[in-house]
């Protein structure tokens, strides 16, 4: 079965520090992923999607993410953090049926 | 333009007893989907419906009916509850294309006592 990894449970960066989420997944075909995020008490919102193409993505609220095949990766980074940043985080592959199967998502939390 | 909107944002249930959620999107997607989110296992599909009138089982389906009699509403039922049911539930929808973006509603937290 299709699985996604996000290793950090928790992430704390400093306000205008970088930000890097990492995500490995599962072997397969050209996987279709996708970074969602969730701010407190809220649905979730798509900032990229890759399915083909420039491995190197950009989304919306300044964020980039990296598919890297040979890593089985697609890392999500940002330069320069905002408070407004702190949520969750959670990288997802998409399969057959518009399927998504979520990692178990990154908390961040960003210090003044 | 709502978006996807979920009806109850909050409840709270006794185990054995009923429940419906409502769904209801305006957005004129094909595709539907219930999620269920658990700390530290990101969301979970229950199940999910390609058209008005389908409906098909997810990867957590046990103890959950669904029903999608129009094509802007998708309903979850649970009939009779389960402390392991105590979740928040996300309802979603999107075009019947794999890149294209799912969108997602507010979430319902149900507790189960």
């Amino acid at each position: 079965a299709q699985s996604v990894t996000q290793p950090d449970i928790h992430i704390t960066v400093s306000e205008g520090a970088s930000l890097e989420l990492r995500c490995n997944y599962s072997y397969g075909a050209t996987p279709y992923l996708f970074w969602y995020v969730q701010s407190p008490g809220q649905g979730l919102q798509l900032l990229l999607k890759y399915f083909s193409g420039d491995t190197l993505v950009q989304g919306i609220k300044g964020f980039e993410a990296e598919f890297k095949r040979s890593q089985s990766s697609f890392n999500l980074r940002k330069p320069s953090v905002h408070w407004s940043d702190a949520a969750e985080y959670f990288c997802v592959r998409g399969a057959a049926g518009n399927k998504l199967t979520f990692g178990g998502g990154t908390r961040v939390l960003v210090k003044p | 333009n709502a978006g996807v909107t979920q009806t109850p944002k909050f409840r709270v249930l006794k185990t054995g007893q009923s429940m419906t959620l409502l769904c209801a999107q305006d957005m004129n997607h094909e595709y539907m989907y219930w999620y269920r989110q658990d700390p530290g296992m990101g969301l979970r599909l229950i199940h999910y419906s390609v058209g008005e009138g389908t409906t098909a089982k997810g990867e957590v389906p046990d103890g959950y009916n669904v029903s999608r009699l129009k094509k802007q509403n998708f309903l979850l039922g649970l009939e009779s509850a389960a402390p392991s049911q105590t979740s928040v539930y996300f309802c979603a929808s999107s075009y019947p294309v794999l890149t294209d973006t799912q969108y997602f509603g507010p979430g319902t937290r149900l507790t189960v006592l």
